[in-house]
């Protein structure tokens, strides 16, 4: 099994730009598609970035998601941030019979 | 609009049996796999379970292999988990989640609480 890592925590303030990473121990990044998922708080997780960089309707394009085979991880970019965007942001893929989370990233916009 | 709907979770004891269910609308359900995703109290989400379109694949994380059964009826739009053998450490809330091809998560659930004390 592989595990996915990602920060513990990032803060940026609201208009600015972050970057998200979520990095692959073990297999190559690019061989199953990676999944973004925003929960905020007291909610269930919702959909924000799924197959690598596509975003269901309804979600923001100040969302993207990419990945990068060089060093093996994913990213999911916001850009100009709002304070509605402070949420934890979890990644997600799989292998042949195994789907596995990143540990979740919190998200502060001050 | 698309409507995941959980229920039966609640309060049982160490070693008790719970199943939850899930009722789908607003989406072809017998075209989407199917998962079950778990969240412990302050913790992060761990995928527990999910089952192809016709039921022919299941898969299971390792540490409720044997003891957790997923299960679907397409023609009630509805998924299941029955939970045996239960454990504090199953303390979560459990989502159903909805997936048009293998490991895509595209609908979630509001979760439903399952409490593993004496």
């Amino acid at each position: 099994n592989f595990m996915l890592t990602q920060p513990h925590s990032v803060s940026e303030s609201p208009g600015k730009t972050v970057t998200i990473s979520c990095t692959r121990s073990s297999g190559s990044i690019a061989s199953n598609y990676v999944q973004w998922y925003q929960q905020r708080p007291g909610s269930a997780p919702t959909t924000v970035i799924y197959e690598d960089n596509q975003r269901p309707s309804g979600v923001p394009d100040r969302f993207s998601g990419s990945i990068d085979s060089s060093s093996n991880s994913a990213s999911l970019t916001i850009s100009g941030l709002k304070t509605e965007d402070e949420a934890d942001y979890y990644c997600q893929s799989y292998d042949s019979s195994n789907w596995v989370f990143g540990g979740g990233t919190k998200l502060t916009v001050l | 609009e698309v409507q995941l709907v959980e229920s039966g979770g609640g309060l049982v004891q160490p070693g008790g049996s719970l199943r939850l269910s899930c009722a789908a609308s607003g989406f072809t359900f017998s075209s989407y796999w199917m998962s079950w995703v778990r969240q412990a109290p302050g913790k992060g989400l761990e995928w527990v379970a999910n089952i192809k379109q016709d039921g022919s694949e299941k898969y299971y994380v390792d540490s409720v292999k044997g003891r957790f059964t997923i299960s679907r009826d397409n023609a009630k739009n509805s998924l299941y988990l029955q939970m045996n053998s239960l454990r504090a450490e199953d303390t979560a809330v459990y989502y159903c989640a909805g997936s048009p091809v293998r490991g895509v998560i595209i609908y979630w659930g509001q979760g439903t609480l399952v409490t593993v004390s004496s």
